[in-house]
C-alpha cells in the first residue's frame, strides 16, 4: 500500500518547455489534489477532482492543466514553463465522506523553471 | 471568502516550554479545521481534526467562534515537535490552508 506516489520527484526545465507531474493513489479515493508550496504562501490549492473525468480549478489555476482520466491518477501539465512555477508540488487525495475528512499528501515534486 | 491566517513565520521555544500557535480563519459558515505538520523529510500529515475534540502528541486546538480561531497549544514542548505547522480549513470539497509556522523546539 503505497498510498500516494508523485512523479518525478525533481525536475529543471527551462522557460517554455512542457511537463507533466503524475499523481498515483491506492486507496480507491474519489477526491485528489494539486497544491504549489512556496515560501512565506503556504499550500495554495491549483486545480481539484471529485472523481474519475472531472476537473475543477483552484486558487492558483492558471499556466496548469490537470486531467483524471482513470480514479488513481491526476496529471498536472505545464504547457509553457515560467520561472513562476518554480515550486515544490504536492498532490494529496481524501476520501471526504462526511465531517472530517483527511488529504493524503505525496512526497512532493520540486520542479525549478530556468 | 475563506481565508486561513497563520501570523508567525517562526516560533522558537526551549523544551518542555508551553508553546501556542496561532490560526484564525474567515468563513461564513460553520468551518471545519485542521492542523497539519510536516516534520523534516516526512510527508504532511493531518496532526488534529477539530471535529474530533483529541488530542494528538500532547497537542489540542480549540476552536473559538467568537474570535474566529484555531490556535494549537502543548503545554511542554519537546525537541521531536520541530516541525512545519500548517492550519487547514476545509469548505466543500476544497482544503485551504494557511501559510505555516514553523516551530523550532531549543534543548
Amino acid at each position: 500500500n503505497a498510498g500516494v506516489t508523485q512523479t518525478p520527484k525533481f525536475r529543471v526545465l527551462k522557460t517554455g518547455q512542457s511537463m507533466t507531474l503524475l499523481c498515483a493513489q491506492d486507496m480507491n479515493h474519489e477526491y485528489m489534489y494539486w497544491y504549489r508550496q512556496d515560501p512565506g504562501m503556504g499550500l495554495r490549492l491549483i486545480h481539484y477532482s471529485v472523481g474519475e473525468g472531472t476537473t475543477a480549478k483552484g486558487e492558483v489555476p492558471d499556466g496548469y492543466n490537470v486531467s483524471r482520466l482513470k480514479k488513481q491518477n491526476f496529471l498536472l501539465g505545464l504547457e509553457s514553463a515560467a520561472p513562476s512555477q518554480t515550486s515544490v508540488y504536492f498532490c494529496a487525495s481524501s476520501y471526504l465522506r462526511g465531517p472530517g475528512g483527511e488529504l493524503f499528501f505525496g512526497e512532493g515534486s520540486r520542479l525549478t523553471v530556468l | 471568502a475563506q481565508r486561513v491566517t497563520q501570523p508567525e513565520k517562526l516560533l522558537s521555544v526551549f523544551k518542555g516550554a508551553p508553546v501556542e500557535l496561532k490560526c484564525n480563519y474567515s468563513y461564513s459558515g460553520s468551518p471545519e479545521l485542521f492542523w497539519y505538520v510536516q516534520y523534516s523529510r516526512q510527508r504532511l500529515q493531518l496532526l488534529l481534526r477539530h471535529i474530533s475534540r483529541e488530542s494528538i502528541k500532547g497537542f489540542t486546538a480549540d476552536l473559538n467562534k467568537g474570535e474566529t480561531s484555531f490556535h494549537l497549544k502543548k503545554p511542554f514542548a519537546q525537541e521531536e515537535d520541530s516541525a512545519m505547522y500548517y492550519c487547514a480549513l476545509l469548505n466543500f470539497n476544497k482544503f485551504y490552508f494557511g501559510s505555516g509556522t514553523k516551530l523550532n523546539v531549543k534543548p
